[in-house]
């Protein structure tokens, strides 16, 4: 029983280039969560998305950063034209019904914009 | 004022010491979760709870609803604790809001 799966671990990128990461949530989650945590900062909201729909979207910057979770395959988190500020350890989480279930985290993706 | 107030931001203890970690919300909640990280590492759910008390091994996590307050506590600690702690209230809004972490540190 696989936990919350989620590649590359690490993903370096030069600036304008385009990132992408992928989070496989637990078998029959279908609530997915993706956060951000800076350097040395805590972790921060970006996006909740339940199955093909985005619910929440408040944490996420308005440009270039877009987010999907499709009815096939893993929940896409998308970095189009990647700044050095971009660079940051990226975690999904997935739980069975939102917040008031367990979340259960993943290793997280550690993009490094050069 | 964060919604989520941790503290301390630091900890530092010898092993066999009784740890507490304080985390504070001002938000309303359905479910307080404690979370630990590792560093460099993921992220790893110890507990998630609406009142009461929970344990799991060397671990508690108390809730007071009215006070709005949770603690973690480790007995018996051990060097292999040595992580971030991180406090996150679960809203009705079914997004986690996180205090900053207490980073704790056990020497043998």
């Amino acid at each position: 029983n696989a936990g919350v799966m989620q590649n590359p671990r690490h993903l370096v990128r030069r600036r304008g280039q385009e990132a992408r990461l992928r989070c496989s949530p637990v078998k029959g989650h279908s609530h997915v969560y993706w956060y951000r945590q800076l350097p040395e900062e805590g972790l921060k909201f970006m996006v909740y998305l339940q199955k093909e729909n985005i619910i929440d979207e408040s944490g996420m910057p308005k440009e270039r950063f877009s987010a999907e979770f499709p009815k096939e395959g893993p929940s896409i988190l998308r970095i189009q034209q990647v700044v050095r500020g971009d660079s940051a350890a990226y975690f999904c989480a997935s739980s069975s019904h939102g917040a008031r279930t367990e979340a259960f985290f993943g290793q997280g993706t550690r993009l490094t914009v050069v | 004022k964060n919604e989520v107030e941790q503290s301390p931001q630091n900890l530092t203890a010898q092993e066999g010491e009784f740890i507490t970690i304080n985390c504070s919300y001002s938000v309303g909640i359905s479910a307080l979760h404690w979370l630990q990280q590792h560093p460099g590492g993921g992220i790893v759910s110890l507990f998630m709870l609406s009142s009461g008390k929970k344990k799991h091994g060397r671990l508690i996590a108390t809730i007071n609803i009215q006070e709005k307050h949770s603690s973690l506590h480790i007995t018996a600690s051990h060097p292999r604790d040595s992580a971030v702690y991180i406090c996150a209230a679960g809203g009705n809004t079914d997004k986690l809001i996180f205090g900053t972490g207490t980073r704790l540190q056990v020497f043998p």
